[in-house]
């Protein structure tokens, strides 16, 4: 059963400290999305890629975040420094976008079970 | 600026009973409508999910309702079971779909489902 796979599960830091947030997307997927869950804001998309290149960071704090493909089994979430505003469930989720003809497909969206962070 | 609302935050059903969970959302170019279920300490998981050229899909106990010119669209959960006890999420994308999201879901807040034995 394929799945995408975060870690850690869970991380408890320090405020000003460092964190990376990985992601393993399912194979062959080329499409990758961060979402952030809190119980004010619910879900959030933070940064989308697609084929390793990002697409959107619209909804990412650019002076502390950043995000990244590596290669195509490893997407990463980092925030430095962080903050205690920043403590929330992340989540990965991957899927694959093609084309059919001339029409583009995309597949439904599937999730990790997130990265829950607190930040002291 | 909330562009899916979700109602109500929380609802508690009897078993065997009909949940039903509302959403409303704004930009008429969203084409696509995908409802969520999430457990505690998982991901979301996709459970049903309609284009606006129909008025309903169903699957199993699962029904969508979609109203286009009331910018409207709900989940019914029938026979609900204590099993079904999670949190839902509806979600919007613009786009050309076909089967799925291009790019960014919007979701709404998420309904709290209790269903009680």
């Amino acid at each position: 059963d394929a799945r995408v796979t975060q870690t850690p599960r869970h991380k408890v830091t320090e405020m000003g400290q460092e964190v990376t947030m990985r992601c393993q997307p399912i194979l062959g997927h080329n499409t990758v999305f961060w979402y952030r869950q809190t119980m004010m804001q619910g879900l959030e998309l933070l940064a989308y890629f697609r084929n390793r290149a990002p697409l959107d960071d619209s909804g990412m704090p650019k002076d502390r975040f950043s995000a990244e493909m590596p290669d195509a089994t490893l997407a990463t979430l980092k925030i430095q420094p962080s903050e205690p505003r920043d403590s929330a469930v992340y989540f990965c989720a991957s899927g694959f976008r093609s084309l059919r003809g001339h029409q583009p497909y995309n597949s439904p969206l599937h999730f990790g079970n997130g990265t829950r962070l607190t930040v002291t | 600026q909330q562009q899916v609302k979700q109602s109500p935050q929380s609802l508690i059903v009897q078993k065997g009973g009909i949940s039903i969970i509302n959403c409303a959302y704004e930009n008429t170019a969203f084409d696509y409508f995908p409802w969520y279920q999430q457990f505690p300490g998982k991901g979301p998981a996709l459970l049903i999910a309609i284009r606006p050229d129909v008025s309903e899909k169903k699957e199993g106990r699962f029904t969508i309702s979609f109203n286009k010119s009331a910018k409207q669209f709900s989940l019914h959960i029938m026979d609900s079971q204590p099993g079904d006890s999670a949190t839902y999420f509806c979600a919007a994308s613009k786009g050309i779909n076909y089967g799925g999201s291009q790019g960014n879901l919007i979701f709404g807040k998420g309904t709290k489902l209790s269903v009680k034995p």
